[in-house]
Parts: structure tokens; sequence; C-alpha cells
């Protein structure tokens, strides 16, 4: 099975300033088919997982374009350009190269 | 509006049994593949189990295979999942969720509110 590694698991940010968040799989997320499925979730306090960022860099519908994704291969990184207040709470990257998909243990992004 | 409703979580003793529900609406539920996810108190995701559009494929997360069971109804659009067997390691926040369409890559894009499920004596 693949495994998801995410740094830092916790990431105290000023407001306004960028945060960024990294995820390494155990094994490289590139398909057969060519396509690397690498989808970055949110989840605020008390809510549940929201969709960002789908095969590594595409913004899902409604998200803000702070929100950005990179990466190939093995790694990849989400970036928030400028962090504002309803960004605090726990950021998942996911893998869907390979069953089972995985998730990343979390990173916890809070206000300084 | 594109919901997923899930329902049937609760207060269960080790080894017993619970069937969770999960109600979608506003999208033409047998055309998706859908999973539930489940995430313990204070811990992160873990997903549990895959079901095709049709129904004719399934999988498991280890943890749980033999113990729990998948399924759908299209008709009623809703998916179920069968807990059988209890465990105190599975109570959690049980999580369904939509696979998103060929374009997003599998990448889930619909979550429900999630059902809680404790296992306690």
């Amino acid at each position: 099975d693949i495994v998801m590694t995410q740094t830092p698991l916790s990431s105290p940010v000023t407001l306004g300033q960028p945060a960024s968040i990294s995820c390494r799989s155990s094994q490289s997320l590139v398909h057969s088919d060519g396509n690397t499925y690498l989808s970055w979730l949110q989840q605020r306090p008390g809510q549940p997982p929201r969709l960002l960022i789908y095969k590594i860099s595409n913004r899902f519908s409604g998200v803000p374009d702070r929100f950005s994704g990179s990466g190939a291969g093995t790694d990849f990184t989400l970036k928030i350009s400028r962090v504002e207040a309803e960004d605090v709470g726990v950021y998942y990257c996911m893998q869907a190269t390979q069953f089972p998909p995985a998730f990343g243990q979390g990173t916890k992004v809070e206000i300084k | 509006e594109v919901q997923l409703v899930e329902s049937g979580g609760g207060l269960v003793q080790p080894g017993g049994s619970l069937r969770l529900s999960c109600a979608a609406s506003g999208f033409t539920f047998s055309s998706y593949e859908m999973n539930w996810v489940r995430q313990a108190p204070g811990k992160g995701l873990e997903w549990v189990s895959y079901i095709s559009s049709s129904g004719s494929t399934i999988y498991y997360a280890d943890s749980v295979k033999g113990r729990f069971t998948i399924s759908r109804d299209n008709a009623k659009n809703s998916l179920y999942l069968q807990m059988n067997s209890l465990r105190a390691e599975d109570t959690a926040v049980y999580y369904c969720a939509r696979d998103g369409e060929w374009e997003l890559g599998d990448a889930f894009d619909i979550w429900g509110q999630g059902t809680m499920v404790t296992v306690s004596s």
C-alpha cells in the first residue's frame, strides 16, 4: 500500500502571510494512464472534509485562487498565498492512483 | 443542491452490529462511485470501503474486511454500510464521500456531514 507523509504536522502562520504544506508518497503516483491522482482536502473545525485541489494542481469549484498545488512523482506541495482566518483547519493530501486510497496524517494550520 | 446525508450511527457494544445509511440528493446517484471514510476522535482520515456505480465492484480496507459490507440501492439513491463484530477501534465519525467525475481523477468531491459510531460497553 502507498503511504502518504505530510510535513509539517502543524503550521502556525500570521494572517496575510503564506503557508506551505508538503506531501510525499512512498511510491510514484503517476498512473499508467499518465495522470497523477493526488488531491488536497481542507477540514475546518467541526466540519467534514472539503475538496480543494485535484490531480495535483487543479482547483475545485469555488476554491479561492490563493490555494495552489504543485509537484510530481512522489513530492507534492499545497500553498496558501495569503492565509485568511477562514483557512484555519487541517489539510490532507490523498492519493487515488492505486487502491487502497490513502490520506496523509494531516497538517494543522493555525493563526499565530 | 448536491448533498449526502448519513444516518444510523450510535452507541453499540463490542461485538455488536450497526447499519449506516447515506442518502444522496441533487445528482444522478446511479452514475457515481461511492466511498465510506472514517475519522477516529482527534485523528486523521481513513478510507474504509468503495463501491462502483453499479455495485458490481467493491473494495475494503484490511481493517474492516470480513466484518463490514458496503452496498447501494440506486433506486433509493442510498448507500449503506453494514458493520458487524464491532470493536472499540471502530469508534469514529463515518463519512460517505462521492468519487468525482472522471476529470477530477477519483478525488472525493462531495462529503456528507458524518455520523458518529461509538463502540463501548
